[in-house]
C-alpha cells in the first residue's frame, strides 16, 4: 500500500541554524508530494509541492525540498530557522488514484533561543 | 480572498449524541474533501466530492458518518451516533477543478467524544 513515512516525530533546532525534516514514500510512479505546516490554531498551509521537472523546488516562508528518486526521499530544509518556524509539519503524496493525499505523521518543530 | 473557513472549532458532546461539522470552501473550488486526524495518527481521507457529487467515500469509517454537500457549495459531516472512538480533528480542505495544483485546508473542528 503506498505510503507517505516522516521518520522524525520532534526536532529541536537552535534559531538561525539550517533544518532538514526527513520524508519517504513509497510508490511505484513519479509522486506528487507536497509539505504542509500547521501552526498552533492554524489550518495547514501549504509550503511546496512536486509534481515533475526540477527535483529542487522552492516554496513560501524560505523553505525548499529535493525530490530524490533513487532514496524515495522528499526533504524538507531551511538554512536558517526562525522562531516563527515552531509548528508541526506535514508531507503527503496523492494517492494512485489521485483522489486524495496520503499524509505522514508529521513532525513537531521546536526552535530554541 | 476567503480561506476555507470551518464550524465549529471546537465540539464536545456525550456518547450517542449527534454532531454536525460544515465546512465552507474557496468559492469557486469544485473539490471539497474530508480528512480527520485522530490523536497520534497521520491525517486520513475521509472522502472527496467534485460539486454536489461523491467522487469517493472510501475513507468513511462506517456508515455512522454522513458528508452531505449541498448545491455544490458547503458541505456538512454528520456523525450519528457518536461513539468515543470518533474524538479527532476533523479537516475540510478544498481545490479548484485542477486538483493537482493543491489542496486548501481549512483550521480543522476538534471534536471531543465523552
Amino acid at each position: 500500500a503506498q505510503s507517505v513515512t516522516q521518520p522524525d516525530i520532534h526536532i529541536t533546532v537552535s534559531e538561525g541554524a539550517s533544518l532538514e525534516l526527513r520524508c519517504n514514500y513509497s510508490y511505484g510512479a513519479t509522486p506528487y508530494l507536497f509539505w504542509y505546516v500547521q501552526s498552533p490554531g492554524q489550518g495547514l498551509q501549504l509550503l511546496l509541492k512536486y509534481f515533475s521537472g526540477d527535483t529542487l523546488v522552492q516554496g513560501i516562508k524560505g523553505f525548499e525540498a529535493e525530490f530524490k528518486r533513487s532514496q524515495s526521499s522528499f526533504n524538507l530544509r531551511k538554512p536558517s530557522v526562525h522562531w516563527s518556524d515552531a509548528a508541526e509539519y506535514f508531507c503527503a503524496a496523492w494517492n494512485q488514484a489521485g483522489t486524495a493525499l496520503i499524509f505522514g505523521k508529521g513532525t513537531t518543530l521546536s526552535v530554541s533561543s | 480572498e476567503a480561506g476555507v473557513t470551518q464550524f465549529p472549532s471546537h465540539s464536545v458532546i456525550e456518547k450517542g449524541q449527534t454532531v454536525t461539522l460544515r465546512c465552507d470552501p474557496i468559492s469557486g473550488h469544485d473539490n471539497l474533501y474530508w480528512y480527520r486526524r485522530v490523536m497520534g495518527k497521520e491525517i486520513k481521507f475521509l472522502l472527496h466530492f467534485v460539486k454536489e457529487s461523491k467522487q469517493d467515500e472510501s475513507g468513511m469509517p462506517n456508515n455512522r458518518f454522513l458528508a452531505e454537500r449541498t448545491g455544490g457549495t458547503y458541505s456538512t459531516l454528520k456523525v450519528q451516533p457518536a461513539e468515543l472512538e470518533d474524538s479527532g480533528v476533523y479537516f475540510c480542505a478544498s481545490s479548484p477543478r485542477v486538483a493537482a495544483f493543491g489542496q486548501f485546508f481549512g483550521p480543522g473542528t476538534r471534536l471531543t467524544v465523552l
